[in-house]
């Protein structure tokens, strides 16, 4: 399995400000994902952190609102930008290991 | 790209009982077939899966059954307990779990 820590584990910031999210893996791990979860919904996929390289988003995320970063195979970081009311959501990282998705404790953002 | 329908949204059984989740996916190519369960305030965990080699799958009174031609999966909960209340997600993906793609959730609810 892999342990993904998270970081914060909550937030409150205020619109039009910008929030950075860590997420740290407890051994070398080649895939790396953003799941975005509002209230009892679904989790979506953000994008793919990809090591030493852009990330790969998915529709309807982009890298100038969130960008990510992946300088090596055990540690991503999500930004959100300029945050709005409508980013409040729990952001997840994950990773996938043997063909499993396992998920970091989650961040919950809420944007006044 | 994948794109997983879940049904129901909301589902009410007493304990004891049963409880059956329906799930169905487009992409011919997806070969894993994972479940979650996410409980108030935490992450979402795998309880079980099945690959596309397999029809079913059985694990500590959950069972998973995959009908490829029809792409459609189901979990089945037998002998219910309030402890298996909770969101339950299914999920579908190609090789290395690689972008999973999440069902839009049902809500167990299983009275005494």
């Amino acid at each position: 399995s892999v342990l993904l820590y998270q970081k914060p584990n909550r937030d409150i910031c205020q619109s039009g400000t910008s929030l950075k999210i860590q997420c740290v893996a407890d051994s070398q791990v080649v895939s790396m994902f953003w799941y975005q979860q509002f209230q009892e919904q679904s989790l979506m996929l953000m994008a793919t952190a990809n090591e030493g390289s852009e990330a790969t988003y998915e529709s309807g995320f982009t890298k100038d609102k969130f960008p990510i970063s992946r300088p090596n195979l055990t540690f991503s970081t999500l930004t959100v930008n300029n945050a709005r009311p409508g980013d409040s959501s729990i952001y997840f990282c994950s990773s996938s290991r043997e063909n499993t998705l396992y998920f970091g404790a989650g961040t919950r953002l809420s944007v006044l | 790209g994948e794109q997983v329908e879940q049904l129901p949204s909301i589902l009410r059984v007493q304990e004891g009982s049963s409880a059956s989740i329906n799930c169905t996916y487009e992409n011919s190519a997806s070969n894993y077939f994972p479940w979650y369960k996410q409980e108030p305030g935490e992450n979402p965990k795998l309880i079980i899966d099945i690959r596309s080699n397999m029809e079913r799958k059985q694990t500590q009174g959950l069972i998973v059954l995959l009908d490829k031609k029809a792409k459609r999966f189901s979990l089945h909960i037998t002998d219910t307990q309030p402890g298996d209340s909770a969101m339950y997600f299914c999920a579908a993906s190609g090789t290395g779990g690689y972008k999973v793609v999440f069902g839009s959730g049902t809500r167990l609810l299983v009275s005494p």
